[in-house]
């Protein structure tokens, strides 16, 4: 049972566009939020994070919105460049035994077209 | 530091070969994580450990899987007997109660 959802395997934006990812949830105990981008042959490496009582965090090209009511969350980069091209995952984590455990979803490519 | 390390990086094998995987994480993490990514799946937690102590295993998809972490610095990942549907890329990951670091993965091909 995916309790991280990303519909959208893949993704393609002209340069200079806005790439917009989307990830659905639905455990209600998850209450930080975070993506994940990954390069070919390489292992996923953070990006940004939100914490659940926020909704909104930008971080330079990339701006992550949390909708807890819809248990949705989406990633914005703006404007999009081809070396965003990638795999990004979005995750989830809740406290477990004193630790943030974190759920992955399935990850979505985004290809940015020069 | 080199960061997360992993090895081999890609491991091909027949069905029924017993396979090991390896890790070293950062030093100076005190927790690692092992995943498999699948097209289906993306990134499953297998088990994770705090001080080289297991602590949640119930990703662990059956008893052909084991995973050992002897001391802070190695852990293995094993997989007896192996069957087509483990081939898979396997990441280990570490983390200081923060944002875990990824190694760059091993690519498990059982044929």
């Amino acid at each position: 049972d995916q309790q991280v959802k990303q519909n959208s395997p893949s993704l393609s934006v002209q340069e200079g566009r806005i790439s917009i990812l989307n990830c659905d949830y639905t455990n209600s105990m998850f209450d930080y939020f975070l993506w994940y981008k990954k390069y070919p042959a390489e292992g996923p490496t953070f990006l940004i994070s939100i914490s659940s009582i926020k909704d909104k965090n930008e971080d330079g090209r990339f701006t992550v919105f949390l909708n807890k009511s819809a248990k949705h969350l989406s990633l914005h980069i703006v404007p999009s460049q081809p070396g965003d091209s990638a795999v990004y995952f979005c995750a989830a984590s809740e406290n477990s035994g004193g630790y943030q455990k974190v759920t992955f979803g399935t990850g979505t490519k985004l290809q940015v077209i020069p | 530091d080199a960061g997360v390390i992993q090895s081999p990086r890609h491991e091909v094998t027949e069905m029924g070969q017993e396979v090991t995987l390896r890790c070293k994480p950062i030093s100076g993490h005190d927790y690692l994580f092992w995943y498999r990514q699948t097209m289906m799946r993306g990134l499953e937690l297998l088990i994770y450990f705090n001080n080289n102590v297991p602590i949640d295993d119930s990703g662990m998809p059956e008893d052909r899987f084991s995973a050992k972490m002897p001391n802070a610095s190695f852990s293995t990942l094993k997989i007896q007997p192996s069957e087509p549907r483990d081939s898979a890329v396997y990441f280990c990951a570490s983390s200081s109660r923060g944002e875990q670091f990824f190694g760059p993965g091993t690519r498990l091909t059982v044929l």
